[in-house]
C-alpha cells in the first residue's frame, strides 16, 4: 500500500514570509496527489490536485501555489503567508478513479 | 456540483449505545460515497466505501453504511460503539468525471464512558 510522507509536523510562521510544505510519495506511480487544507467546522478543503508531473489543478483562488517536480512529490508554497492561510494541511495520494485516498499525517501551520 | 452534507457536527453517545451518523449527497449522476475517519492529530484513514452493487457496506471494525438512492442518504451506523471510536468521520464523494475528491465538513463522535 501507499506511504504519504508530510514535514514537518507543526509549523509557526510570521505574516509575510514563505512557506514550503513536502509531501513524498511511496509504494505507488504515477499517483493522482492532492493537497487539502482543513479548518476547524468546516471539513476538507481541496486545494489542488494533480494527476502528473507538471500537472497542477487549483480549486480555489488563493495565497497559494502547487508544484510537483517529480513523479511523488508534491510541494505547497507560498510567497507571503496571510494570518488566513492557518490550518492543518493534509496531502493525499490515490492510484485512479474511485480507489482510496492515502492520507500523510498532516502540517498544522500557525501564522502569528 | 456534487456534494455530500453532514448535518452532525458533534454526536455525544455512551459506550455500548448504538451511534448513527448522517450524510446526505446531491447528485444527478452515479455515485460514488465514502466514509473516513481522523483520529486527533492524525490523516484520514478510509472507512468504507460504495462505488456500485450492494447498497450496505461494511468496514471491519463493525461499521456499516447503507447507499439510500431514494433519500439521497450513506448513513454510517455501528449497532455498539467503543470508547476508541472517538474520532471525526468524515463523508466524502468523488466528483463525477473527474479525480476530485469532496469532503463533508466532518461530524465528532465523542463515547463517553
Amino acid at each position: 500500500s501507499q506511504t504519504i510522507h508530510q514535514w514537518p509536523a507543526t509549523l509557526v510562521q510570521p505574516v509575510g514570509s514563505p512557506l514550503s510544505l513536502e509531501c513524498t510519495v511511496e509504494g505507488t506511480s504515477n499517483p493522482n496527489l492532492y493537497w487539502y487544507r482543513q479548518a476547524a467546522g468546516r471539513g476538507l478543503q481541496l486545494l489542488f490536485y494533480s494527476v502528473g508531473i507538471g500537472q497542477i489543478s487549483s480549486e480555489v483562488p488563493q495565497n497559494l501555489s502547487a508544484s510537483r517536480p517529480q513523479d511523488r512529490q508534491f510541494i505547497l508554497s507560498s510567497k507571503k503567508l496571510l494570518l488566513s492561510d492557518s490550518g492543518f494541511y493534509l496531502c493525499a495520494s490515490s492510484r485512479g478513479k474511485e480507489e482510496k485516498l492515502f492520507f500523510g499525517s498532516g502540517t498544522q501551520l500557525s501564522v502569528l | 456540483a456534487q456534494s455530500v452534507t453532514q448535518l452532525d457536527s458533534q454526536v455525544p453517545v455512551f459506550e455500548e449505545a448504538p451511534v448513527e451518523l448522517r450524510c446526505n449527497y446531491s447528485s444527478s449522476v452515479s455515485v460514488y460515497l465514502f466514509w473516513y475517519v481522523q483520529y486527533p492529530n492524525q490523516g484520514l484513514q478510509l472507512l468504507l466505501k460504495y462505488l456500485s452493487g450492494s447498497t450496505l457496506v461494511e468496514s471491519i471494525n463493525g461499521f456499516e453504511a447503507e447507499f439510500n438512492k431514494s433519500q439521497t442518504s450513506f448513513h454510517l451506523r455501528k449497532p455498539s460503539v467503543h470508547i476508541s471510536d472517538t474520532a471525526e468521520y468524515f463523508c466524502a464523494t468523488l466528483r463525477s468525471g473527474t479525480y476530485k475528491y469532496i469532503f463533508g465538513t466532518g461530524t465528532r463522535l465523542k463515547v463517553l464512558a
